[in-house]
């Protein structure tokens, strides 16, 4: 079964950070694009950050850019997303993402929410 | 990159077709034919239900059909049935999330 599971959610302080993870299984993680899309509570999709099959390719959203990191390791079939700086407004569900073609999400994780409050 | 514009809702009734529409730009939609689009009940993560502006993937009802005209692409859904009750949100290559679309069966 493909699955992707994320983990390493919680609670965060302003201007702290935190370091999500994604186990993926069931397929072959090396030949997939992955990304990191968020919902704040009530809110609608963004997309996040994305990075390519081997690792040397990154984006970044606007809101997001210099302040996250996106990586992966191959060997571990696991995608990780590096949250520095982190504001109020970080406060969502992050979903670990499956990319097919061109930016077309095919599998989601269930998400990890982190909350940035005092 | 923008958000793509889309209804906040649509209603209709059981057996009922209804179609969101999704408004970009000629950056996007209009230059490219990589529009998705998603389904997501509450509490639940997203599911991919059409990719390419048109396609289905295996296993999602020929209820759901894509198009394209222009800048603004559209999400079809027909023989409306309550299960079809949800959020749905478009993306295109180029873009971003649209803005999401609350479906309710009356």
């Amino acid at each position: 079964e493909v699955q992707l599971v994320e983990s390493g959610g919680g609670l965060v302080q302003p201007g702290g950070s935190i370091r999500l993870s994604c186990a993926a299984s069931g397929f072959t993680f090396t030949e997939y694009w992955m990304n990191w899309v968020r919902q704040a509570p009530g809110k609608g999709l963004e997309w996040v950050a994305n990075i390519d099959d081997f690792g040397r390719v990154k984006n970044y959203g606007e809101s997001v850019r210099g302040r996250f990191t996106i990586s992966r390791d191959n060997a571990e079939n696991s995608l990780s997303l590096q949250m520095n700086s982190l504001r109020a407004e970080d406060t969502a569900l992050y979903y670990c993402v499956r990319n097919r073609g061109y930016e077309t999400f095919d599998i989601w994780g269930q998400g990890t929410l982190v909350t940035v409050s005092s | 990159q923008s958000a793509l514009t889309q209804p906040a809702s649509v209603s209709g009734s059981p057996g009922q077709s209804i179609t969101i529409s999704c408004t970009g730009t000629s950056r996007d939609i209009g230059t490219y034919n990589f529009v998705s689009w998603y389904q997501q009940y509450p509490g639940k993560a997203p599911q991919l239900i059409i990719y390419d502006v048109s396609n289905r993937p295996s296993g999602v009802s020929n209820r759901f059909s894509g198009s394209k005209s222009g800048n603004t692409a559209s999400l079809t859904i027909s023989g409306l049935r309550a299960e079809d009750e949800a959020d749905y949100y478009c993306f295109s290559f180029g873009a971003a999330f649209g803005t999401g679309t609350e479906v309710t069966v009356v």
